[in-house]
């Protein structure tokens, strides 16, 4: 069965420090992980995404995950926080089907 | 170049009504699937089509039905409304229907039951 955990409902950081949202998975198989943005009334955002490859997966607006097998964790991260970033996050994840499962959603605050 | 268009942004229905919502994908994308996103909580799939046929389906009640149409546009019908499906529509297009694509989303159609 595939699913993916959001342990944190809600992660504050104040602009221009590092910020990391996490994610675990549980998957049999090969998972195929994905991280959605979502502004206030507005659809989700593709951020970006691990297939196969290099562990850390380098996205969109300055973001980057990095995957870990061992702990079978797909963090996303942020070297220096904008307070534009204050969005809900979900990490995602497909299995043999390629339907997205999605975590609870992490609401990122970000504050001067 | 446009990306996914949903319609309407907003509508309001009452208890026992049937409502349509309409995606148009990416274009150059053949799939479209279908998610509901009730308040507080993550995206739920309800649909997959690709190339016109049903590639999977999520634990919805036969109340919900959708189909693609050649141009691979889509349509989501809800029959018979009940106040719990009130929520953000999601529709979101893919290249092809695989694991591995990243899907791209529409920016919703807001559906009140009253």
């Amino acid at each position: 069965a595939q699913s993916v955990a959001q342990p944190e409902d809600q992660v504050n950081v104040a602009e221009g420090n590092p910020l990391t949202v996490k994610c675990t998975y549980s998957v049999s198989g090969n998972p195929y992980l994905f991280w959605y943005v979502q502004y206030p009334n507005r659809g989700l955002q593709f951020l970006l995404k691990y297939i196969t490859g290099d562990n850390l997966v380098k996205g969109s607006y300055g973001f980057e995950a990095e995957f870990n097998k061992s702990q079978t964790s797909f963090h996303l991260k942020k070297p220096s926080a904008l307070v534009s970033d204050s969005a809900l996050y979900f990490c995602a994840d497909t299995g043999t089907a390629s339907k997205l499962t999605f975590g609870t959603g992490t609401r990122l605050q970000v504050t001067l | 170049d446009a990306g996914v268009t949903q319609s309407p942004t907003h509508l309001i229905k009452t208890r026992g009504q049937q409502v349509t919502l309409r995606c148009s994908p990416i274009s150059g994308h053949k799939s479209v699937s279908w998610y509901q996103q009730v308040l507080g909580q993550g995206p739920q799939f309800i649909f997959q089509y690709y190339e016109k046929e049903e590639r999977g389906r999520g634990n919805f009640p036969d109340r919900f039905s959708a189909r693609q149409f050649p141009n691979y546009s889509s349509e989501l019908n809800v029959n018979a409304l009940l106040l719990g499906d009130s929520a953000l529509y999601l529709c979101a297009s893919s290249l092809t229907a695989g694991e591995r694509f990243e899907q791209y989303f529409g920016p919703g159609t807001r559906l009140t039951v009253t």
